[in-house]
């Protein structure tokens, strides 16, 4: 049974624009998400996090936004750079598991365009 | 060196053959995972491991059967796989809570023929 869902496979967007990526989870005892980028023969890497108790957090050109009533969070990128073309997967934890288990999305390709 | 580091970075192996994947973090974590990434699926989660003491398992074949003899060092055994097992396996560890999130290797592509 797949908690966290990333439904859209891919996104293409214009260098300059706004990138939004959007994730879904089912699993009402989560309680803290984060997004990690992933490059062609890499392992995926931290971008970025919130905690249940935010309903935003910005770091720079990324700001993630949750809405725990609709089990939904995204991220948004702006402005969009073509070094942010990636794989983006959402993961989610349980404030239980003391050692941060996460459940993952199938990720999104972002493809950014000159 | 710092970091998960995994190796090899690529292998090939027949169905018949037995090989092993080695991960090695040095980050002072006390958790280390193993996932397995197929083409447009979510990760999923193998093993996981808390202090060397195997924690969970995620209903995996026992044709896959890890090792993690110290809290930097985990190897995944494999043999007899399948086609179907040709995927990335990404190795991470973490910290104790969940503020600290993974560190990932970058991963062995392993193919079965």
């Amino acid at each position: 049974d797949q908690q966290v869902k990333q439904n859209s496979p891919s996104l293409s967007v214009q260098e300059g624009r706004i990138s939004i990526l959007n994730c879904d989870y089912t699993n009402s005892m989560f309680d803290y998400f984060l997004w990690y980028k992933k490059y062609p023969a890499e392992g995926p890497t931290f971008l970025i996090s919130i905690s249940s108790i935010k309903d935003k957090n910005e770091d720079g050109r990324f700001t993630v936004f949750l809405n725990k009533s609709a089990k939904h969070l995204s991220l948004h990128i702006v402005p969009s750079q073509p070094g942010d073309s990636a794989v983006y997967f959402c993961a989610a934890s349980e404030a239980t598991d003391s050692w941060g288990k996460l459940q993952f999305g199938a990720g999104t390709q972002v493809v950014v365009t000159p | 060196e710092t970091g998960v580091t995994q190796t090899p970075r690529h292998l090939v192996m027949g169905m018949t053959n037995k090989k092993s994947l080695k991960c090695e973090q040095h980050l002072g974590h006390n958790a280390m995972y193993w996932y397995k990434q197929s083409a447009k699926k979510p990760l999923e989660l193998m093993f996981v491991y808390n202090f060397k003491e195997q924690t969970e398992n995620n209903s995996v074949p026992s044709r896959f059967s890890p090792e993690c003899p110290n809290s930097s060092h985990l190897f995944l055994h494999l043999h007899t796989l399948q086609p179907e097992d040709s995927a990335l396996y990404l190795c991470a560890s973490s910290g104790a809570g969940t503020i600290f999130g993974y560190t990932f290797g970058s991963g062995t592509r392993l193919t079965v023929v």
